[in-house]
């Protein structure tokens, strides 16, 4: 089975409008971390947003935030006020394993934000 | 921010030569580096792990005889690609987690192009 999944291989939104991105996950660890990256064409990952497996509250990162449901495995995107420098591909990403250092990547979502 | 660089960002090899490629944790100690491998609009596959002092722990289907990994230092991990073959031409990207408990972050390099002729 997929550790991550992210169903939207391309997104379009509006400039200034939000926008979420997908992301299901698989763990049987109590313990685990879910990130967001951000790769513009420059190939560079950036880090956006981290959410751990107990935190309570949703994380959110000036215009990111992380819709968690742990019920349901997701750990969703939300870009609020889309801007033209959103554009980029986005990977949803977990870390678990014994000693937390097991990495595992979506497959990517492309979002275009048109002006 | 936490800086990490990879060293060549660009390279060039002829088939059955070997390439290695630098990654560096600038301002910070890193006891685990990861090595991945991306192709073309395709997502992050996880190669292996590297720890500083210790061997690596190479990831199923990674060939650890073409593939070699070493991490000499707290700043410094080396992949070398062995014999390289025209599907050896990849992104390779590594990273780095800080020292230090609580530190769940991953610093990514900006990312190596290989290319295989």
């Amino acid at each position: 089975a997929q550790k991550i999944t992210q169903t939207q291989p391309g997104m379009f939104v509006q400039e200034k409008e939000a926008v979420t991105l997908d992301c299901t996950y698989d763990t049987s660890d109590q313990s685990y971390g879910l990130f967001w990256y951000k790769q513009p064409s420059s190939g560079e990952m950036i880090f956006l947003i981290y959410q751990g497996s107990y935190d309570e509250q949703n994380a959110t990162e000036g215009r990111y935030s992380l819709n968690f449901q742990k019920a349901r495995k997701s750990a969703n995107l939300v870009i609020s006020a889309s801007q033209l420098g959103d554009s980029a591909m986005y990977f949803c990403a977990m870390r678990e394993g014994p000693n937390f250092n097991k990495f595992y990547f979506g497959s990517g979502t492309k979002l275009n934000v048109k002006p | 921010g936490a800086v990490v660089s990879q060293h060549p960002s660009r390279v060039i090899c002829k088939s059955g030569t070997s390439v290695k490629i630098e990654c560096r944790s600038l301002d910070f100690q890193a006891t685990t580096m990861f090595w991945y491998r991306q192709f073309p609009k395709k997502s992050l596959m996880l190669m292996a792990t590297s720890n500083e002092g210790s061997k690596a722990t190479y990831e199923q289907g990674v060939e650890k005889d073409k593939f070699l990994i070493n991490h000499a230092s707290l700043t410094l991990s080396t992949l070398t690609v062995t014999s390289a073959h025209p599907e050896d031409s990849s992104f390779y990207i590594c990273s780095a987690l800080r020292a230090g408990q609580g530190s769940y972050e991953q610093y990514f390099g900006p990312g190596t192009r290989l290319t295989v002729t």
